[in-house]
């Protein structure tokens, strides 16, 4: 079965960090496209960025190169999101999730999710 | 980039069928064949419907169907059933080599 564990969220101040992980089982997630997606309070869903299979190359949504980082540990099966410079814009539910094509190029349909981690930006 | 474009509401009784539509650009929708729904309950993480514009994944009823028009997709629910009601949103790659959503679209079964 496939299960997506999202975990690293929290508390922060503005201008802090915050590191995101995401435990993948059932699947490697080498083979698969991954994307970060968050959600702010109420509101709709928002693409954060990709790394993509095999290569591992990366994109990000507006604005948020340079401040997140998306990479994995293929020895851990686990998805990262590293967010640095925070401000309460960024106060979201963060959810990962797997692009459906095993390996080639990426479909860009997310057939599995996690429950997602919510993070707070605050003073 | 601005997010694609969809109606806030939608609304049907029992055994309608409902078209929510979604607005993009040539920059992503018009451009690419890659367009995606998600139904998300509250407190739910999203769940695929639609993938590659009108390809349904297994398990997803054949009542949800999708297409495309230049830049506008579409999604429609027919016979629709009140576990149907929800939030749908749409989206699409697009040229900056990433993902864009739309706003979302609560439906309401009446």
């Amino acid at each position: 079965e496939v299960q997506l564990l999202e975990s690293g969220g929290g508390l922060v101040q503005p201008g802090g960090s915050l590191r995101l992980s995401c435990a993948a089982s059932g699947f490697t997630l080498y083979n698969y496209a991954m994307s970060w997606v968050r959600q702010s309070p109420g509101k709709g869903l928002e693409w954060v960025s990709v790394i993509y299979a095999g290569h591992g190359g990366t994109h990000y949504g507006d604005s948020l190169e340079g401040r997140f980082t998306v990479s994995r540990d293929n020895s851990q099966n686990t998805l990262y999101l590293q967010m640095d410079s925070l401000s309460p814009e960024d106060t979201a539910i963060y959810y990962c999730a797997r692009d459906q094509r095993r390996g080639g190029a990426a479909l860009w349909g997310f057939d599995s999710w996690g429950q997602g981690t919510l993070v707070t930006v605050s003073s | 980039q601005s997010a694609l474009t969809q109606p806030p509401s939608a609304s049907g009784s029992p055994g309608q069928s409902v078209t929510i539509s979604c607005t993009g650009t040539s920059s992503d929708i018009g451009n690419y064949d890659y367009v995606s729904w998600y139904q998300q309950h509250p407190g739910k993480a999203p769940k695929l419907m639609i993938f590659e514009v009108i390809k349904r994944p297994s398990g997803v009823p054949d009542r949800f169907s999708g297409s495309k028009s230049g830049n506008t997709a579409s999604l429609t629910v027919s016979g629709l059933q009140p576990e149907d009601e929800a939030d749908y949103y749409c989206s699409s790659f697009s040229d900056n080599n990433g993902g864009i959503f739309g706003g979302g679209t609560k439906l309401t079964v009446l």
